[in-house]
C-alpha cells in the first residue's frame, strides 16, 4: 500500500533562515510526488511536482525539492524563507490504478517568525 | 478561466437538516473529487469521480453522497447532517495528475 509520512508537524522558523520540510513515502509503483502549500483560509495549490527526469525539482516561490529515491524521500526546501511563507504543506504521492487519487501526508505547519 | 468554485462558502445547519455542495470546474477536466480538512488529520478523501455519470467511495464516504450528472459539475450531499461532519470540504479536479483546487466550503453543524 503506498504512504506519505510528513515527519514534522510544525517547523517554526525565522525570517530569511533556510528551511526543509521532510516527507517519506511508500509506493511499490511508479512514484509521481508533489508538494502543495494552503494559505490561511485559502485552498490547496501546487507547489511543484516530480514525474520523471531530474530529480530536483523548482516550484514556485523559490522552493526545490529532491526526490531521493533509494531513502523513499521528497523533501522540500527554501533557502530563505519569507513571513508570506507561513502556511501548511502537504506533500503526496499518485496513487496506482487509474483513478488519479493523491494519497496524502497529514501537512507541516510552517510558521515564519520576524 | 474561474478554475474550481465551490458553493457555498460559508453554511451553519442544525443536526438532521439536508444540504447539497455544488462544485464545478471549466477546464473540461475528468476525475473530481471532494475532500475533508479537519485539525490534525490532513484531507481525507470522501468520494470521486472518474467521469460524467460516474462515482466511486473514498476513504470517509458515510453520510454523505454524490452525483456527476454533468461532467463540468460535482455535487456533495449531505442527507441528515451530524455535529460531526462540521469540517472544511473541499473538491478538487484533474485531468492527469495535478489537481486543482476549490477555495472550499467551511460548514458547521450544530
Amino acid at each position: 500500500a503506498q504512504s506519505v509520512t510528513q515527519l514534522d508537524s510544525q517547523v517554526p522558523v525565522f525570517e530569511e533562515a533556510p528551511v526543509e520540510l521532510r516527507c517519506n513515502y511508500s509506493s511499490s509503483v511508479s512514484v509521481y510526488l508533489f508538494w502543495y502549500v494552503q494559505y490561511p483560509n485559502q485552498g490547496l495549490q501546487l507547489l511543484l511536482k516530480y514525474l520523471s527526469g531530474s530529480t530536483l525539482v523548482k516550484g514556485i516561490n523559490g522552493f526545490e525539492a529532491e526526490f531521493n529515491k533509494s531513502q523513499t524521500s521528497f523533501h522540500l526546501r527554501k533557502p530563505s524563507v519569507h513571513i508570506s511563507d507561513t502556511a501548511e504543506y502537504f506533500c503526496a504521492v499518485l496513487g496506482a490504478g487509474n483513478n488519479r487519487k493523491l494519497i496524502w501526508g497529514l501537512g507541516t505547519s510552517l510558521a515564519v517568525n520576524p | 478561466n474561474a478554475g474550481v468554485t465551490q458553493t457555498p462558502k460559508f453554511r451553519v445547519l442544525k443536526t438532521g437538516q439536508s444540504m447539497t455542495l455544488l462544485c464545478a470546474q471549466d477546464m473540461n477536466h475528468e476525475y473530481m473529487y471532494w475532500y475533508r480538512q479537519d485539525p490534525g488529520m490532513g484531507l481525507r478523501l470522501i468520494h470521486y469521480s472518474v467521469g460524467e455519470g460516474t462515482t466511486a467511495k473514498g476513504e470517509v464516504p458515510d453520510g454523505y453522497n454524490v452525483s456527476r450528472l454533468k461532467k463540468q459539475n460535482f455535487l456533495l450531499g449531505l442527507e441528515s447532517a451530524a455535529p460531526s461532519q462540521t469540517s472544511v470540504y473541499f473538491c478538487a479536479s484533474s485531468l492527469t495528475d495535478e489537481q486543482f483546487f476549490g477555495p472550499g466550503t467551511r460548514l458547521t453543524v450544530l
